[in-house]
């Protein structure tokens, strides 16, 4: 059964704290992706990642920067985290196919509160 | 730059009766076009892609779209609903240019009423 597995489910955190959010999939995929969820917004992207220590800005990657050390490890860091913050936090990856993203595969979600 | 809108942010329908959601999409270059669900307090799982060949695809549990590029639609149907199919349904395209990257849309919740 595929996989991602993102290392928290809920976490809180105080303005000012550096935070570590960690994702691992177990289907050798090349492209993995974070996303913030807000009610009314969808999934909006963060960063994603086609390649080892390969990386880009999605819409909104203010505030955030990204790691990805080893090709099933991609790591989002928040490195002052503040209020406006506070957000369901998804990771996915995928495969390719002729240049495009084939199914991409979600992980269960880590819900940030920061206080 | 690409984009996805979901016209509905929510769309109430009655048990058995049919049901659409719609999507359009913004793009200069093809596409591969994704329906996925969120049930409550969940992740979200795949309903059905478009990657090429037949434009009228099913998924799981009942549902259809049909990829219509002259419209640059992706409209999501079922013919009869349950209570069960209650959830957020989100669109999403992949550009065919080697980007990567995956963009999604707002989101259509789907409440279906007894």
């Amino acid at each position: 059964d595929v996989k991602v597995t993102q290392s928290s489910r809920y976490l809180v955190k105080r303005t000012g704290e550096k935070v570590f959010l960690e994702c691992v999939q177990d289907m050798d995929h090349e492209n993995m992706f974070w996303y913030r969820q807000d009610p009314g917004l969808g999934l909006r992207l963060i960063y994603f990642s086609y390649d080892v220590k390969m990386k880009e800005k999605g819409d909104i990657p203010e505030g955030y920067s990204v790691s990805r050390e080893k090709k099933e490890r991609f790591s989002l860091i928040l490195e002052s985290a503040s209020t406006n913050q506070t957000s369901m936090y998804l990771c996915a990856s995928s495969s390719t196919l002729g240049g495009g993203n084939t199914e991409a595969f979600f992980g269960q979600g880590t819900r940030l509160t920061v206080v | 730059a690409q984009s996805v809108t979901q016209l509905d942010s929510q769309v109430p329908v009655f048990e058995e009766a049919p049901v659409e959601l719609r999507c359009n999409y913004s793009s200069s270059v093809s596409v591969y076009l994704f329906w996925y669900v969120q049930y409550p307090n969940q992740g979200l799982q795949l309903l059905l892609k478009y990657l090429s060949g037949s434009t009228l695809v099913k998924g799981i549990n009942g549902f259809e779209a049909e990829f219509n590029k002259s419209q640059t639609s992706f409209h999501l149907r079922k013919p009869s609903v349950h209570i069960s199919d209650t959830a957020e349904y989100f669109c999403a395209v992949s550009v065919v240019d080697s980007s990567y990257k995956l963009i999604f849309g707002s989101g259509t919740r789907l409440l279906v009423r007894p």
